[in-house]
């Protein structure tokens, strides 16, 4: 029933971990997004991607890449985790005609130690 | 660059209105978004304006002026759940759906 859900809520992990977290949605929308939301909750667009493209925000470091086996899947996949990494991780998604309109999933919380 | 600026913090009383305002400074802006942000949970959508003027949504309403830079988000008839973060955002030509986000504004609404 979820619309947008994420795997797993809570991540505590130690430095230098490589770990991924998951995101579906069921809304059939087009595109989806990844947010990073820090400790002073500031939301900051990490990628957008659809079928034909993938947006990069320029400041995320090549140790995060987005996989998207599916339409409905957009996963975040993390190399050699810092300590700084640590945030709320939100996936998003939008339909085709309301770019603008996202729908949030519940956030995915990574601690890294 | 792109900036947007908001109150960091607001407080308010149980049915009164408050209005928290939004300036920004980007190039290329498209449209204007207000999301609620309740403490750990996820955003959600409250309004959208491209055009001047005010959207009226309930006890939300958004107001835009381009030539200004700015927007506001009005709330009237404020109740206890309306205590959260309300975050301010904007979308640029040529990527609608990339939205850039202020710091947003912890409102607490008190008896």
């Amino acid at each position: 029933d979820t619309a947008v859900s994420q795997t797993p809520k809570y991540l505590v992990t130690q430095m230098g971990n490589d770990k991924s977290i998951k995101c579906e949605q069921n809304l059939g929308h087009d595109t989806m997004y990844w947010y990073k939301q820090d400790s002073k909750k500031f939301l900051k667009i990490m990628f957008s991607y659809n079928n034909k493209e993938l947006i990069i925000n320029e400041t995320v470091p090549n140790r995060f890449s987005p996989k998207s086996p599916d339409k409905a899947h957009l996963n975040l996949h993390i190399n050699s985790l810092e300590l700084g990494d640590s945030a709320v991780y939100f996936c998003a998604s939008s339909p085709r005609d309301r770019e603008e309109t996202q729908y949030f999933g519940p956030g995915t919380r990574l601690l890294v130690l | 660059g792109q900036n947007i600026d908001q109150p960091t913090e607001m407080t308010a009383t149980e049915g009164a209105i408050v209005q928290i305002n939004c300036t920004y400074q980007t190039s290329g802006f498209n449209g204007l978004f207000w999301y609620q942000q309740h403490a750990g949970e996820a955003p959600t959508f409250l309004s959208y304006n491209v055009l001047d003027g005010l959207e009226e949504k309930g006890r939300f309403s958004s107001f835009l002026s381009r030539s200004k830079g700015y927007s506001y988000l009005l709330l009237k008839e404020l109740q206890m759940k309306d205590s959260a973060s309300y975050l301010c955002a904007v979308s640029l030509w040529g990527s609608q759906g990339n939205l850039i986000f202020g710091k947003g504004t912890k409102l607490s609404v008190k008896p």
